[in-house]
């Protein structure tokens, strides 16, 4: 996990509460991805920065929102309107180049109460 | 649509046993291949695939690319239980920043 970390390990939620996951990294790399993974599932992108103040959608990217107002960080916040939100949250991150791979960070498992 | 399929989706092994597990891909702005290895955590990198035919190699892994036939292989000779882990195939598109992975080989090696 490198210069990639990610807060908090495990987090809660409550019915109808937007939660927000922290990923910070000092890698200076400019692209930041968020994953989610379910068992049986892989990694499935959710939103991803290339630069700072820019962000695209993934393939699942409803009912989640992200900012980049910084090259360091990248959170994403878990909106209400995510119903099954129940997942392990990685977040990575790429350096310039095509020959530089993805470095993840530890993950944050998040539950549903 | 882009995809990544991988197979076998779990396999369970005896320690000294060699592997192979397969990924093939349909892609169309392919730029390369790569494999994970995911114990309890993150994802941990394992190797980069460009050119078809060529070999990477790193101890008792090894993985190789066939871009006419669009699959990829990854080996491990004489298994150990440390090698037990999920491992995931994943390609990289030509604009060099999106990533699509495959949904993993879940690998057991027993005593």
């Amino acid at each position: 996990d490198g210069g990639i970390t990610q807060s908090p390990k495990y987090l809660f939620r409550k019915e109808g509460q937007n939660v927000t996951l922290s990923c910070e990294q000092n890698l200076n790399h400019d692209a930041m991805y968020w994953y989610r993974q379910d068992p049986g599932q892989g990694l499935r992108l959710i939103y991803y920065s290339q630069i700072v103040n820019d962000f695209q959608k993934g393939d699942i990217a409803e009912g989640y929102s992200v900012s980049r107002e910084k090259k360091e960080s990248f959170p994403l916040t878990v909106t209400s309107a995510q119903k099954n939100p129940t997942a392990f949250y990685l977040c990575a991150t790429k350096g310039q180049g095509a020959g530089e791979t993805q470095y993840f960070g530890p993950g944050t498992r998040l539950l549903v109460l | 649509e882009d995809k990544v399929v991988q197979s076998p989706l779990s396999l369970v092994v005896h320690e000294g046993d060699t592997v192979t597990l397969n990924c093939s891909y349909e892609v169309t702005n392919f730029r390369s291949l790569l494999w994970y290895k995911q114990e309890k955590k993150a994802p941990t990198f394992l190797f980069m695939l460009t050119s078809s035919g060529i070999e990477k190699k790193s101890g008792r892994l090894s993985s190789i690319l066939d871009k006419k036939e669009l699959f990829s292989i990854l080996n491990i000779t004489a298994t150990q239980t440390g090698d037990s882990a999920i491992y995931l195939c994943a390609f990289m598109i030509n604009t060099g920043n999106q990533f699509y992975f495959g949904t993993g080989t879940s690998l057991t090696v027993i005593p």
